[in-house]
């Protein structure tokens, strides 16, 4: 079964600052999916990443994608308060069909 | 364009009891992912509809079932509930294994 490991757990940063969050996995696949929820709410889709390299950026987040290590990475740049929200890795496995295999979430807390 | 529309949003339920909860995808979304969301558990797969046809199932026991009708709308349903079965139970949508998976807000289920 596909495992996905995300770290860390919690995050609790200041504003301003700038952090990391990693997205593992454990076998082959061709798509990564970063979401954002945020508390009592569905996932909100930040970033799709489909090919070795590929980085995409919007706003304060930027997303690349390493197929070879197997390593996804979610960079916060001048974090503001309303990044605050649990942020989700997922790994689709589409040899049967659309299945989404999730890491654990980050939660991260900016502190003004 | 509409999104993925889940009803009912909130249920409580009696242990023992069953109940059915409902998806609707994206116009022209064939493709209905369910997952349950827990504090424990996080994020996991159930069970994958494409044309009224189940093509993948999570680790579940057979009190969840699903379906999915000629118009692209699935259902899921839990019989004879538990108290762990209280989740965030999410549907996502898509075109098929296409990259991009919306998810509806969501049905909040807490089983007394």
């Amino acid at each position: 079964e596909l495992k996905v490991e995300q770290n860390p757990l919690f995050l609790s940063m200041q504003e301003g600052k700038n952090y990391t969050i990693y997205c593992n996995y454990s076998t082959t696949s061709d798509r990564l999916y970063w979401y954002r929820q945020d508390p009592g709410k569905s996932l909100e889709s930040l970033f799709v990443l489909l090919s070795n390299g590929a980085v995409k950026q919007e706003g304060r987040l930027m997303a690349s994608l390493d197929t070879k290590a197997r390593l996804s990475t979610l960079h916060i740049t001048a974090a503001v308060h309303d990044l605050s929200a649990t942020y989700f890795c997922a790994v689709a496995d589409t040899n049967t069909g659309n299945q989404f295999y999730f890491g654990t979430g980050t939660s991260l807390t900016v502190i003004p | 364009k509409a999104g993925v529309t889940q009803t009912p949003r909130y249920l409580i339920k009696t242990r023992g009891q069953q109940v059915t909860l409902s998806c609707s995808p994206i116009s022209g979304h064939r493709s209905v992912s369910w997952y349950q969301q827990t504090p424990g558990q996080g994020l996991q797969f159930l069970f994958e509809y494409f044309s009224e046809t189940q093509r993948n199932k999570g680790n579940f026991p057979g009190r969840f079932s699903g379906r999915q009708f000629s118009n692209s709308r699935s259902e899921m349903n839990v019989s004879t509930l538990e108290l762990g079965d209280s989740a965030l139970y999410l549907c996502a949508s898509s075109l098929d294994r296409t990259p991009e998976a919306f998810f509806g807000q969501g049905t909040r289920l807490t089983v007394v």
